[in-house]
């Protein structure tokens, strides 16, 4: 099993949709999780920190689901800006440090007129 | 307040020069990690540095690849007789000392190396 698992995507949705991203990860020892964004050719920017409880900002919602190990991101109301491929992010890997943080491959969304 | 800054943001070196990697952290920031991207894949860590200290270099290539952060100046990634495979896009993040939310990196623009 891999140690973050996204769906690589892409997913085309048009402006004003839902859309929703799942990740898996494999460290159960796992405590601290994360949404990043990256653009093309860009640095990753931290979206959100994902807590137990679930949270939301703006027109971001995560959820956190840890018997499962299973996160999700949901963007409400898309907008072409949001065209970006989400990185979804676990810190720890086994035997290593909880800085160490562990990066999903990315699912990429395009947001269409 | 200045992000992470990184330079070169483009780098190009042939088979078998040597590549120096900069990294100035957020102010206030005393953690430094390097992360490596090769194409199409994640990212991947490489070292997690505090000031003249190498905390953490388990991902780091047994060869050719070192690191530091002296006390002054920028952390520094390097890499000896570079060859095809080191090309990919090289991501220092920083955190600060304490913070409220563990974890959290916060990542310069990367320098993109290309070897021909």
């Amino acid at each position: 099993r891999k140690e973050v698992e996204q769906d690589p995507g892409p997913f085309n949705v048009p402006e004003g949709a839902t859309v929703a991203f799942n990740c898996t990860y494999s460290n159960s020892a796992s405590q601290s999780f994360f949404w990043y964004r990256q653009d093309c050719r860009k640095e990753p920017k931290l979206l959100m920190s994902v807590y137990s409880s679930g949270n939301e900002d703006g027109r971001f919602t995560a959820q956190l689901n840890r018997a499962s190990q299973y996160i999700s991101l949901l963007i409400r109301d898309s907008k072409l800006s949001d065209s970006a491929t989400y990185l979804c992010v676990v810190n720890g890997r086994p035997g290593a440090g909880s800085y160490q943080l562990t990066f999903g491959k990315g699912t990429k969304l395009s947001v269409i007129p | 307040n200045a992000g992470v800054m990184q330079n070169p943001r483009h780098l190009v070196r042939r088979r078998g020069q040597e590549a120096r990697l900069r990294c100035s952290p957020m102010k206030g920031h005393s953690h430094v990690y390097w992360y490596r991207q090769l194409p199409e894949e994640g990212l991947k860590f490489m070292v997690y540095l505090q000031k003249e200290n190498i905390i953490d270099e388990s991902g780091m290539p047994k060869e050719r690849f070192s690191a530091e952060f002296p006390k002054e100046g920028p952390s520094i990634l390097r890499i000896q007789q570079v060859v095809r495979g080191d090309s990919a896009a090289y991501f220092c993040a920083s955190s600060p000392p304490i913070s409220r939310y563990p974890d959290e990196q916060f990542f310069g623009p990367g320098t993109r190396l290309t070897v021909l």
